[in-house]
């Protein structure tokens, strides 16, 4: 299985500052074939089921604000928050799903400094 | 627009069976593979299994392969989730979630469920 990792595990950031996450993977999820990155990052709130926030290592979903964006390629991705906003207060995962069975980072907690 | 609602949890003795539906509304259902993914109290979501739109592919976590199996049926928009020798570990909020490919093969969680909270009693 692939193993993600992500750092922090928590992470405090003063409002309107700059947040980054980052999430590894024990190996690449880079596929030749179609030059994709099979990685996505979720956003959890309190009580609520995760939702999907970036795909294809850097695509937005539906209604996630420009703020949020997703980049690196192969083993090593990035999740940046331009300017933290009180809203953005949640648990963040990454995700392969390169290959069976997709698998989860353990999440990292951002809070307001 | 899209919906995914899961029933079917509830308190199971270890051992016991509980079968898990997850009904969809707002698209082609029978066009999507549908994950089921569970997230136990205080920690990360874990992928349980996955069918493709077709019923014709299946992927199991080997924590749950040989217990728990899945299914669906087209013609009710519903995916089940059989759940069979229930152990403690297993306590989780359930959630179904559909899969954006319309192929083969499994892609990332694009829309999720509610989730059911299935406990067993340790």
């Amino acid at each position: 299985d692939i193993v993600m990792t992500q750092s922090p595990d928590s992470l405090a950031v003063s409002l309107g500052e700059r947040a980054t996450i980052s999430c590894k993977s024990s190996q690449s999820v880079l596929k030749s074939s179609n030059n994709k990155n099979y990685l996505a990052w979720y956003q959890q709130k309190p009580g609520q089921p995760p939702k999907l926030f970036i795909y294809w290592a850097s695509t937005r979903g539906f209604g996630v604000p420009d703020r949020f964006s997703g980049s690196g390629s192969g083993t090593d991705f990035t999740l940046t928050i331009s300017s933290l906003q009180a809203e953005d207060v949640a648990v963040y995962y990454c995700q392969q799903y390169y290959s069976a069975p997709p698998t989860f980072g353990q999440g990292t907690r951002l809070e307001i400094k | 627009q899209v919906q995914l609602v899961e029933s079917g949890g509830g308190v199971v003795q270890p051992g016991g069976s509980l079968r898990l539906s997850c009904a969809a509304s707002g698209f082609i259902f029978s066009n999507y593979g549908i994950h089921w993914v569970r997230q136990a109290p205080g920690k990360g979501p874990e992928w349980v299994t996955f069918i493709q739109y077709d019923g014709s592919n299946k992927y199991y976590a080997d924590s749950v392969k040989g217990r728990f199996t899945i299914s669906r049926d087209n013609s009710k928009n519903t995916v089940y989730l059989q759940m069979n020798s229930l152990r403690g570990d297993d306590t989780a909020v359930y959630y179904c979630a559909k899969d954006p490919n319309s192929g083969g093969t499994f892609e990332y969680l694009q829309y999720w469920g509610q989730g059911t909270l299935v406990t067993v009693p340790s």
